[in-house]
């Protein structure tokens, strides 16, 4: 099992460019989240989904997009960067049933925008 | 007030001691994490709980959810628990973390 992948590893953006963030889990899990973690601040939850076809805000969502048309992917769009967006971003996954399911995390997107 | 409050916020000890991280929050939980992050490495799970007490090694967790609080105990500290620990509570189908305990274990 790879666990929950995400691509890419590193990107540079000009203010005003898009993309897309790309989160993958193979362990068959409802629930998934994108966070953003900056220095100084705790990890902060942008959205999430609690099943495919479903999405939620989360404590920052603006200036964020996101889609879950298949349960396996999670997608973080930025339709236009802005600095503020500068950060290392986190994919976690988990599922629903609350006493067996530890929290799985990919290794982090580190974005900067200039 | 955050929700999540870890304390200390830094902590810097020497090999072998024994080391306590606390976190308490202020929202009703289903469940509380500790994770743990190395320096521009990705988030590890170290714990689950909801009740009582956790052991793995030489790292134990407990929660009183009464009191509304979590401690993270390593035992026989080494410069590899050199990290960040970071307390996530899970309510309402969403985590909230901690802004996380930078742990820096001497030789």
């Amino acid at each position: 099992n790879a666990g929950v992948t995400q691509t890419p590893k590193f990107r540079v953006l000009k203010t005003g460019q898009s993309m897309t963030l790309l989160c993958a889990q193979d362990m068959n899990h409802e629930y998934m989240y994108w966070y953003r973690q900056d220095p100084g601040m705790g990890l902060r939850l942008i959205h999430y989904s609690v099943g495919e076809g479903t999405t939620a805000k989360g404590e920052v969502p603006d200036g964020y997009n996101v889609s879950r048309l298949k349960k396996q992917n999670f997608l973080l769009g930025l339709e236009s960067a802005a600095p503020s967006q500068t950060s290392v971003y986190f994919c976690a996954s988990r599922s629903p049933r609350i006493n067996s399911s530890p929290l799985h995390f990919g290794n982090g997107t580190r974005l900067t925008v200039t | 007030k955050n929700e999540v409050e870890q304390s200390p916020q830094n902590l810097t000890a020497q090999e072998g001691e024994f080391i306590t991280i606390n976190c308490s929050y202020s929202v009703g939980i289903s469940a509380l994490h500790w994770l743990q992050q190395h320096p521009g490495g990705g988030i590890v799970s170290l714990f689950m709980l909801s009740s009582g007490k956790k052991k793995h090694g030489r790292l134990i967790a407990t929660i009183n959810i009464q009191e509304k609080h979590s401690s993270l105990h390593i035992t026989a500290s080494h410069p590899r628990d050199s990290a960040v620990y970071i307390c996530a509570v899970f309510g309402n189908e969403k985590l909230t973390f901690g802004t996380g305990t930078r742990l820096t274990i001497i030789p």
